[in-house]
């Protein structure tokens, strides 16, 4: 059985700073894959980032990067320079191979011009 | 490359109706998941297709059921609606191999 747990229900964050937003899981997998998917009010779930659970380096994409802390079953997400366009919920998610992927509750984030 | 489509976009029922939501994969998928969202929830998983057989499935009664068609494509059926259906629908793709899910903008299903 896998959890995600997304303790910040809500953040907001200046144009241009930098945020970090919050996620812990726990798994029985040897294997698996962490996730964060963005999701507009257009509905549409975005992948945002990936990582591998047994790559040790961090995953980065752009303006957005993760800390990845497997002993901690920690998996954080940084959105540098923040834009309008990324005011969205989003959510962490886990999933082993290509089967079931569990998500977290979400947090919303606003960005504030 | 078209991505993954769900249609309707939107659906009006009324308790005890039943329901088909359809799902067409990212061109080259061959998995095809369903996800159920309540409002202000992350989404949970309902179950998944894989050379039409059901492959993996959440913990969803059994007036949740499935269809994947030769060409990928997938069907979700709901008998007997209830009130506390009402949620949006995601589909979403992948390679059975492993790689990401792709979603769809997904369905909304009001029971009225």
């Amino acid at each position: 059985a896998q959890t995600v747990t997304q303790s910040q229900p809500e953040m907001s964050v200046q144009e241009a700073e930098t945020v970090t937003l919050s996620c812990t899981y726990d798994t029985s997998e040897n294997n698996y894959y962490l996730f964060w998917y963005k999701q507009p009010p257009s509905r549409q779930m975005i992948l945002v980032i990936r990582q591998e659970a047994y790559k040790q380096q961090n995953a980065t994409e752009n303006r957005f990067s993760v800390n990845f802390q497997k002993a901690a079953k920690s998996f954080s997400l940084k959105i540098s320079d923040s834009q309008l366009g990324d005011t969205a919920m989003y959510f962490c998610a886990s999933g082993a191979g290509s089967y079931q992927l569990t998500f977290g509750k979400g947090t919303k984030l606003s960005v504030i011009p | 490359d078209a991505g993954v489509t769900q249609s309707p976009t939107h659906l009006i029922k009324t308790r005890g109706q039943q329901v088909t939501l359809r799902c067409s994969p990212k061109s080259g998928h061959d998995t095809v998941s369903w996800y159920q969202q309540a409002l202000g929830q992350g989404p949970q998983f309902i179950f998944q297709y894989y050379e039409e057989e059901e492959r993996q499935r959440g913990n969803f009664p059994d007036r949740f059921s499935g269809h994947q068609f030769p060409n990928y494509s997938s069907e979700l059926n709901v008998n007997a609606l209830l009130l506390g259906d009402s949620a949006l629908y995601l589909c979403a793709s992948s390679l059975v191999e492993g790689g990401p899910q792709h979603f769809g903008d997904g369905t909304r299903l009001s029971i009225l």
